[in-house]
């Protein structure tokens, strides 16, 4: 059973750099796309972007300039940076694996997500 | 972006009832649709893709259908553990994009 886990800091101070990393269990990381979403709360989601095994991306072009994302297939984990954020950046992240099925990529396993509060 | 829209935003039903969701995609998405159920305070769980396909282990009472740019999501028989929170996604291309979601209540 795939599992992923989110950890970083819950505090961010505005105009610095979030940064999350999601270590996966149960499973490679190899040959998959693994995405970030985030939740403000009492809201909907939004998708952040996605890495391929190979470093390959994929960004939300509301985010892109301010997003990177890595990954290290050593340690089975991929990472998530924005920077400069503000309050607005404010929510839960949620990494997760986009599961190639059939032709379609679906977001089929998720890390319990991660509160990140930006204030000073 | 292709902007998702959820009819409703909220609805109230029983036990027992057949509850049916829409979402509609701003333009046609082929099948490239997929259904969320998300309970509060806890990530968002794959319940059907492709428009139509279960999730395995995923109970048969979902059910999925649709394609170009109109899609339902139906529960035929409303369980205690289904009054939660319901996203649709697409994945025909980028961003992806979330429908708003559907909050289903007890009456």
């Amino acid at each position: 059973q795939v599992q992923l886990q989110e950890s970083g800091p819950g505090l961010v101070k505005p105009s610095e750099t979030l940064s999350l990393t999601c270590t996966v269990s149960g499973g490679s990381i190899s040959s998959y796309y693994w995405s970030w979403i985030r939740q403000p709360a009492g809201k909907g989601l939004e998708w952040i972007g996605r890495i391929y095994s190979s470093g390959s991306t994929n960004f939300n072009p509301s985010l892109e300039s301010r997003v990177t994302m890595s990954l290290d297939t050593s340690k089975n984990q991929f990472s998530l940076r924005l920077s400069s954020v503000t309050a607005a950046d404010t929510a839960v992240y949620y990494c997760a694996r986009d599961g190639y099925r059939s032709g379609y990529y679906a977001l089929d396993y998720w890390g319990q997500g991660t509160l990140v509060t930006v204030s000073s | 972006d292709i902007q998702m829209t959820q009819s409703p935003s909220s609805l109230s039903a029983s036990v027992g009832d057949r509850v049916t969701i829409t979402c509609r995609a701003s333009q046609s998405i082929s099948t490239y649709l997929h259904w969320y159920q998300q309970k509060p305070g806890k990530a968002p769980k794959l319940l059907i893709f492709a428009a139509s396909t279960l999730q395995s282990g995923v109970p048969s009472r979902f059910s999925g259908s649709g394609s170009g740019t109109d899609f339902t999501l139906t529960i035929s028989s409303l369980q205690p553990d289904d009054f939660t929170t319901y996203y649709c996604q697409q994945s025909y291309s980028y961003p992806r994009t979330f429908g708003p979601g559907t909050k289903v209540d007890i009456k």
